[in-house]
């Protein structure tokens, strides 16, 4: 079955400590995305990639990493400098680039408690 | 960027049909309008979009006013397995159109039994 998966659905870890969310797609998808969701707050966007090798800052970038080395693989590095890195992260890709219509295709999200 | 306006909150009786409507009093004439609903804990999933005509697929049917300022997301028979977060999005045209997405509140629907 073609889609979006995410890995680990739940994850915990200690302040300062770096932490790496997967995000690997199968539907051969030119565009990704990663957004993060808080309680009360619509989704906001952190990164996107329009291909391989290409990425650019969201709206709220600061203290995220991302890399773009294959098309099917989009992980996202959350830092020590995020200041409130507890949330409900969520990857997304769509076909056709980041200029066409399609829709998003969403993963089953990572919800990471940092403690 | 247009914005949208929804109820926060629904209520369904299972079998009786949904209709969610919003608002988007400031759409421009090429801007689509999109739904997405999420269940508790899981990723949004896509469910229809239109420009003007009023559209209908497996899901849902999608029914847009004349002066496209308003629209009505309809499941026929809800189930309880429809409980969920409904978004309704405006998505302009230009470049880059799916990071330019403003994702609000949404209505929270409860199909009950």
């Amino acid at each position: 079955d073609g889609g979006i998966t995410q890995s680990p659905k739940y994850l915990f870890r200690k302040e300062g400590q770096n932490v790496t969310l997967s995000c690997e797609q199968n539907l051969n998808h030119d565009a990704m995305y990663w957004y993060r969701q808080d309680p009360g707050q619509g989704l906001r966007l952190i990164y996107y990639s329009q291909i391989v090798n290409d990425f650019q800052k969201g709206d709220i970038a600061e203290g995220y990493s991302v890399s773009r080395e294959k098309k099917e693989s989009f992980p996202l590095t959350v830092t020590s400098a995020q200041k409130n890195p507890t949330a409900f992260y969520l990857c997304a890709s769509s076909a056709g680039g980041d200029y066409s219509y399609n829709e998003q295709f969403f993963g089953p999200g990572t919800r990471l408690t940092v403690l | 960027d247009a914005k949208t306006t929804q109820p926060p909150s629904m209520d369904c009786a299972e079998g009786r049909a949904a209709n969610l409507p919003c608002n988007h009093s400031t759409i421009s004439g090429n801007e689509y309008v999109y739904w997405y609903r999420q269940i508790h804990s899981q990723g949004p999933q896509y469910i229809i979009h239109g420009l003007k005509n009023n559209e209908t697929n497996e899901m849902a049917s999608l029914i847009i006013t004349e002066d496209r300022k308003s629209s009505t997301l309809i499941l026929p028979h809800a189930t309880l397995r429809d409980t969920a977060v409904y978004y309704c999005i405006v998505r302009p045209p230009n470049a880059g159109n799916n990071r330019k997405l403003i994702w609000g509140l949404g209505t929270s629907l409860a199909v009950n039994p």
